[in-house]
């Protein structure tokens, strides 16, 4: 079955320090893999994508994500966090049906970022 | 400002109670969703629709119902079948074409059933 894991409930990190947000997946086939962020109730933002190409993959606010193939990894990246990164980040795979991506996605259960000032 | 707009933001019921969630987006997407989300589980996908006036059950479609007669909206019903409603309700709509685009949210609904 496919599924998204996000082992972290909580990563806490200093700003300025940098972050790591692990996700891994298991799907069949090549995997779409997505990035979101929550912040207190509002709804979901984008902030990358990996579909396919260049393992490293970039996105808003200075974040970034590394697809690892071999270790059916796409971990959120950044170099130096911020206070206003503190939210719930969220990461997701494309269902994969019978024929192929489906139009839907699998989230994983999140993981809340708390960067101290 | 395109975007996806739900409404009401907050909505108390009695139990036993129907009660309807818009969803409106401006956007021109096909394909709109409907999650729930509850503390510690993520999202899961209710129901979603690809195009006008055609809709799929999602993961947990029981006590849940939908229309998709514009392509600009799709309402959620959460019946009274639905043991368990309360929660946060988000809509989405996809962009691109393919199974490549990523999902645009609207701010939510957060149902409480007293």
């Amino acid at each position: 079955a496919q599924s998204v894991a996000q082992p972290e409930d909580q990563v806490n990190v200093a700003e300025g320090n940098p972050l790591t947000v692990k996700c891994t997946y298991s799907v069949s086939g090549n995997p779409y893999l997505f990035w979101y962020v929550q912040y207190p109730n509002r709804g979901l933002q984008f902030l990358l994508k990996y579909i396919t190409g260049d393992n490293l993959v970039k996105g808003s606010y200075g974040f970034e994500a590394e697809f690892n193939k071999s270790q059916t990894s796409f971990h959120l990246k950044k170099p130096s966090a911020l206070v206003s990164d503190s939210a719930l980040y969220f990461c997701a795979v494309r269902d994969m049906g019978y024929g192929g991506a489906t139009n839907k996605l699998i989230f994983g259960t999140g993981t809340l970022l708390a960067v101290q000032p | 400002d395109g975007g996806i707009t739900q409404s009401p933001k907050y909505l108390f019921r009695k139990e036993g109670q129907n009660v309807t969630l818009s969803c409106e987006q401006n956007l021109n997407h096909d394909a709109m969703y409907w999650y729930r989300q509850d503390p510690g589980q993520g999202l899961r996908l209710i129901y979603y629709s690809q195009i006008v006036n055609d809709f799929q059950k999602g993961d947990i479609a029981e006590g849940y119902s939908v229309s998709r007669e514009k392509k600009e909206s799709f309402p959620l019903t959460v019946t009274s079948a639905q043991k368990n409603p309360t929660a946060f309700y988000l809509c989405a709509s996809k962009r691109g074409i393919g199974n490549t685009g990523e999902l645009f949210f609207g701010e939510g609904s957060r149902l409480t059933v007293l």
